[in-house]
This record gives C-alpha cells, sequence and structure tokens, in this order.
C-alpha cells in the first residue's frame, strides 16, 4: 500500500539556519504530495503541495520538489525564524488508492533565537 | 467561511462512558475523514466517508464508529470510552480529486 516515511525529529536549529526535512514516499503510481504545518495546540494546515513530477511547491519560505526519480518531496528553507517551530508533515493522496490522505510521522522542528 | 468545525474541543470521559465527536463542513465536500494523533505521534485513519451513505475503515477503527447521513455532518461516536482512546481526534474534509484536505481545530479527549 501507499506510506510515506519522514526523518524523525525533534530537529533543534538556530535563527537563521537552513532547514531540510526528508520526506520519501511508496506508491504504486504517481500521487499528490503535500506537506502541512501543526504549530502548538492548533489543527494541521497545509504548507504547499505539489501535483505531478517535477513540480515545485512553494509558501512562506518553504519548498520542495516532486522527485518521482527518488520517490522523494524534502522540505527546504534558507533561513528560519523562531515563528518556523512547529510539526511537519508530509503526506500523499492518491486517487487509484481510494483518495485516502496518507501522512509521514511527523518532524517536530525547534528552532531557538 | 466556517470550513471544518469540531465540536467539543476538550472532554473528559469516565472509562466505558459514550459520545459523539461531531464534525461539520460547509465546503460541499464529498471526502470526509476521521484522525486521531496521540502524543508525539502522526496522525492515524480512523474511518473515513466518500460521500453520503459511504463510509470505511481506516487503520485504527476498532471501538469507534461513525455515520454520513448527509454531505455536511460526519460524527464520530465512542461507545465505551477506553484510556487507550486518550487522544487528539481530528477531522477533515476534502473534494473527490487529489487537492488538499482541510482539518477542523481539533477535540482533546482524555478518558480517565
Amino acid at each position: 500500500g501507499n506510506s510515506v516515511t519522514q526523518m524523525e525529529g525533534p530537529v533543534t536549529l538556530s535563527e537563521e539556519a537552513f532547514l531540510t526535512i526528508n520526506c520519501t514516499y511508496t506508491a504504486t503510481g504517481y500521487p499528490s504530495l503535500f506537506w502541512y504545518v501543526q504549530y502548538p495546540g492548533e489543527g494541521l494546515q497545509l504548507l504547499l503541495k505539489a501535483t505531478k513530477a517535477d513540480d515545485k511547491g512553494s509558501n512562506k519560505g518553504f519548498e520542495a520538489t516532486y522527485r518521482k526519480e527518488t520517490t522523494s518531496f524534502h522540505l527546504e528553507k534558507g533561513s528560519v525564524q523562531v515563528s518556523d517551530s512547529a510539526v511537519y508533515f508530509c503526506a500523499l493522496r492518491y486517487k487509484a488508492a481510494g483518495n485516502k490522505l496518507t501522512f509521514g510521522g511527523g518532524t517536530r522542528v525547534l528552532v531557538k533565537p | 467561511n466556517a470550513g471544518v468545525t469540531q465540536t467539543p474541543k476538550f472532554r473528559i470521559l469516565k472509562i466505558g462512558q459514550s459520545m459523539t465527536l461531531q464534525c461539520t463542513q460547509d465546503m460541499n465536500h464529498n471526502y470526509m475523514y476521521w484522525y486521531r494523533q496521540d502524543p508525539g505521534m502522526g496522525l492515524k485513519l480512523i474511518y473515513y466517508s466518500v460521500g453520503a451513505g459511504i463510509t470505511d475503515k481506516g487503520e485504527v477503527p476498532n471501538g469507534y464508529n461513525v455515520s454520513r447521513s448527509t454531505t455536511e455532518d460526519f460524527p464520530l461516536r465512542l461507545e465505551l470510552a477506553a484510556p487507550s482512546q486518550t487522544s487528539v481526534y481530528f477531522c477533515a474534509s476534502s473534494a473527490p480529486d487529489e487537492t488538499e484536505a482541510f482539518f477542523g481545530q481539533g477535540t482533546r479527549l482524555t478518558v480517565v
């Protein structure tokens, strides 16, 4: 079945550091890929998405590129802020697999001043 | 635009009690989902629905029931609460294509 694997946290960074969170997926076809963010005490919000190979999703300084050859969708940000402290979830959705949204385990990021 | 609304936000239940978590959406989405998030963990799918009258089990359905009588509402029922059901519950909805899902703010449930 479909699955998503992302690096375990917590990831602790200093402000203005570079952030990468790795995400790889297993799917029988070509799903849509998403990054969601969960700030403390809140629900999940869509951060960015990509619907086909080589698409780049971007939002709030974050970027991720859909890499079909490596089945990856790594999240990057060039200069993090304290306000980026949150839990980040990689997810996929695939119509041929019932369109269920499948999540990775989440990566907690803590940015220190 | 309300989006996905969950009630209640917090609840404490005693072992063996029952309750219904309410979820409603105003986006006319066909697909609706219930997830649970245990402390420090990812999201696990409990049940989902692809339209009114149609529901199916996810990864962790035991101890829960759902119904989908309207497009807007997707309540989750706990019949005999157990401590293992202490968690944060999220409802979500989406269109039937591969677009993103929209989440409610969550219900924090503690079973004591």
